[in-house]
């Protein structure tokens, strides 16, 4: 059974960082490329960035470039969200999920965790 | 506001037939990406529920089918259940942004 567990949320003040972990299992992690996607309280969803299963292909949503950073570590079965520069506006759940492809970024997620919190706030 | 358009709402007596419709552009589904479906039950993780338009993943009933044409998609649910009452999201891909979008979202209220 796939299982994907996320860690590492919390409450951190505005312009602060938070690095987000989410442990796969069930599955051979490397094969998957996988996606962080986030919801703010009583709003819907919103993709945040993606990363093939090599790494060698990596995107993100304008709202987060250049403050976000994904990676993963096959060995570990872990997939990370560094996020630094953190604004009110990130607050919300934060979903670790599985693209059903592993060389390529197919966009879709057949796959979610169950989401960890994330609250921005003075 | 949200790339691609959901009803905010829909509703339906048991049994019956509903349809959430998702409209996006000539960037998204018009382009010809795939459109998914997301089911989500508040304060739990969604769900796939249709992929790649049409598709069902294993488990998921055949009360739920999905259709697309030109730049709109739809999600059908027929012989509508209590628990059916959820969230349900569109997603595609978008060429302009580069990268994946969804719909606002549409609350299924079961009368």
């Amino acid at each position: 059974e796939v299982q994907l567990v996320e860690s590492g949320g919390g409450l951190v003040k505005p312009g602060g960082s938070l690095r987000l972990t989410c442990a796969g299992s069930g599955f051979t992690f490397r094969s998957f490329s996988m996606n962080w996607v986030r919801q703010a309280p009583g709003k819907g969803l919103e993709w945040v960035s993606s990363i093939t299963g090599s790494s060698s292909h990596i995107s993100y949503a304008d709202s987060v470039k250049g403050r976000f950073t994904i990676s993963r570590d096959n060995a570990q079965n872990s997939l990370y969200l560094q996020m630094n520069s953190l604004r009110a506006e990130d607050t919300g759940t934060y979903y670790c999920a599985r693209d059903p492809s592993g060389s390529r970024l197919t966009y879709w997620f057949d796959s979610w965790g169950q989401g960890i919190q994330v609250t921005v706030s003075s | 506001q949200s790339v691609l358009t959901q009803p905010p709402s829909v509703s339906g007596a048991p049994g019956q037939r509903v349809t959430v419709s998702c409209t996006g552009s000539s960037s998204n589904i018009g382009a010809g990406y795939d459109v998914h479906w997301y089911r989500q039950v508040p304060g739990t993780a969604p769900k796939l529920l249709i992929f790649a338009s049409t598709n069902r993943p294993s488990g998921v009933p055949d009360r739920f089918s999905g259709s697309k044409s030109g730049t709109s998609a739809s999600l059908a649910i027929t012989g509508l259940q209590d628990e059916d009452e959820a969230d349900y999201y569109c997603q595609s891909y978008d060429s302009s942004l580069s990268g994946s979008v969804f719909g606002g979202g549409t609350k299924l209220t079961v009368l």
